[in-house]
């Protein structure tokens, strides 16, 4: 049961644009939320992250936006930039509930972004 | 530049042989993770470790095994390799700050078992 779902396996925008990349989880327990962008032959590099207590996080070029009642998230890039074309993760943690598994990460199967010059 | 180094980047390697793939990282991370992933899906935990001498198995089996002797190293062992096997392995680390500790991954190991 996939507890951290991206739904759209691609998406292409036009440079200059706004890429919109969403998450939708099932898990009510998860208080905190990541995104990861990935290059090819490269490891999962941390973007931003946002936790439950707040529905909006902001860093530069990219906000994350969070839902709680419809347990969707969002990633907003704008302006896009070629350079962020690369697979976006969703990942998703209970860090609230104590135990050896509060810091584990739930991740979504990716977003792969395509920016067009 | 990464500061969790994996090694080797890529492994070809016949069925039944035994493998280490190496992880170390020189943030003096506490917390070290190997996920699994293959093309196009999620990353699977398959081990953690919050500290010298402290190994959990993750969610998704596996059958390899980890051993953390120093902080700064967490080498995964696959005693047989076998086809099932081949996939991609991400070794990453956090610090001790809470919510404000994001995973830090290494570049990982492709390994193909033939």
């Amino acid at each position: 049961d996939q507890q951290v779902k991206q739904n759209s396996p691609s998406l292409s925008v036009q440079e200059g644009r706004i890429s919109i990349l969403n998450c939708d989880y099932t898990n009510s327990m998860f208080d905190y939320f990541l995104w990861y962008k990935k290059y090819p032959a490269e490891g999962p590099t941390f973007l931003i992250s946002i936790s439950s207590i707040k529905d909006k996080n902001e860093d530069g070029r990219f906000t994350v936006f969070l839902n709680k009642s419809a347990k969707h998230l969002s990633l907003h890039i704008v302006p896009s930039q070629p350079g962020d074309s690369a697979v976006y993760f969703c990942a998703a943690s209970a860090q609230g509930y104590s135990g050896a598994g509060s810091y584990q990460l739930t991740f979504g199967k990716g977003t792969k972004l395509s920016v067009i010059p | 530049e990464a500061d969790i180094y994996q090694t080797p980047r890529y492994l070809v390697i016949g069925t039944g042989k035994k493998i280490t793939l190496e992880c170390s990282q020189t943030m003096g991370h506490d917390k070290m993770y190997w996920y699994q992933q293959d093309p196009g899906m999620e990353l699977h935990l398959i081990h953690y470790s919050y500290g010298v001498n402290s190994t959990e198995k993750g969610d998704l089996s596996s059958e390899s095994t980890v051993s953390r002797i120093r902080t700064e190293h967490f080498p995964l062992t696959l005693e047989s390799a076998r086809p099932s096997h081949t996939s991609q392995y991400l070794c990453a680390s956090s610090g001790n700050r809470g919510l404000g500790s994001p995973l830090h991954f290494g570049n990982g190991t492709r390994l193909t078992v033939t």
